[in-house]
């Protein structure tokens, strides 16, 4: 079965540094998704990548699925306070059921 | 258009009651999930349907857990005989599952205590 590998498991940085996270799968990935979570709250879409080499951004975000598709990244530029949560990745094919990685807890000091 | 809703938002419960939540996918929203939560994980697979159709179980949905969608709108789950390992956020999802619409759109939670 497929596992999903979230680096690092926390971070604390300053407010309007720059921030990489990680995702590493243990199988070819067929659909990556990038979910943010408030604590006890549910998941908020942030953006999905399907393709080796694919990049999408949103506002300060961007997230990349490396060529071999067994890698993806999500980078966070100028971090802001409301940039604060869990960040979760998590991949599934085609609309079927998600793996899901345990998460990255991100917090930003102002 | 609005979001995925599940009721209810908290549940505490005894041991040995059973307990049902709901959940309301966005409309025109084909597919359903859920997913259980534990504190620091990510969520994990239950079950989903297509439509009124439930195509996939999980191993972890034991005899306790039933899910149905009826009419292929709302769902329930329901957890009968609760035990203290069942405490957790309970998650619901929805997506239009179809080419080009994959993405998973998830409601608040139901967060389940169980004494």
């Amino acid at each position: 079965s497929q596992e999903l590998e979230q680096s690092p498991q926390s971070l604390i940085v300053q407010e309007g540094k720059n921030l990489t996270i990680n995702c590493t799968s243990s199988k070819t990935l067929y659909g990556l998704y990038w979910y943010k979570q408030k604590y006890g709250e549910g998941l908020i879409f942030l953006m999905m990548l399907q393709k080796g080499g694919e990049e999408k951004s949103h506002e300060k975000i961007t997230a990349k699925l490396d060529e071999k598709k067994q890698q993806s990244s999500l980078h966070i530029t100028a971090s802001q306070p409301s940039h604060a949560g869990i960040y979760l990745c998590g991949a599934g094919p085609y609309g079927n059921k998600l793996v899901f990685g345990a998460g990255t807890i991100l917090r930003v000091k102002s | 258009d609005t979001g995925v809703s599940q009721n209810p938002r908290h549940k505490i419960t005894k041991r040995g009651q059973n307990v049902t939540f709901r959940c309301d996918p966005i409309s025109e929203h084909n597919r359903l999930y859920w997913y259980r939560q534990t504190l620091g994980q990510g969520p994990e697979f239950l079950t989903y349907f297509q439509n009124e159709a439930q195509l996939e179980k999980s191993r972890l949905l034991s005899d306790r857990f039933s899910a149905e969608r009826p009419k292929g709108s709302f769902s329930t789950l329901e957890i009968q005989r609760t035990e203290q390992g069942d405490s957790a956020m309970y998650l619901c999802a929805s997506s239009l599952g179809r080419r080009g619409s994959y993405e998973q759109y998830f409601g608040p939670g139901t967060r389940l205590t169980v004494t």
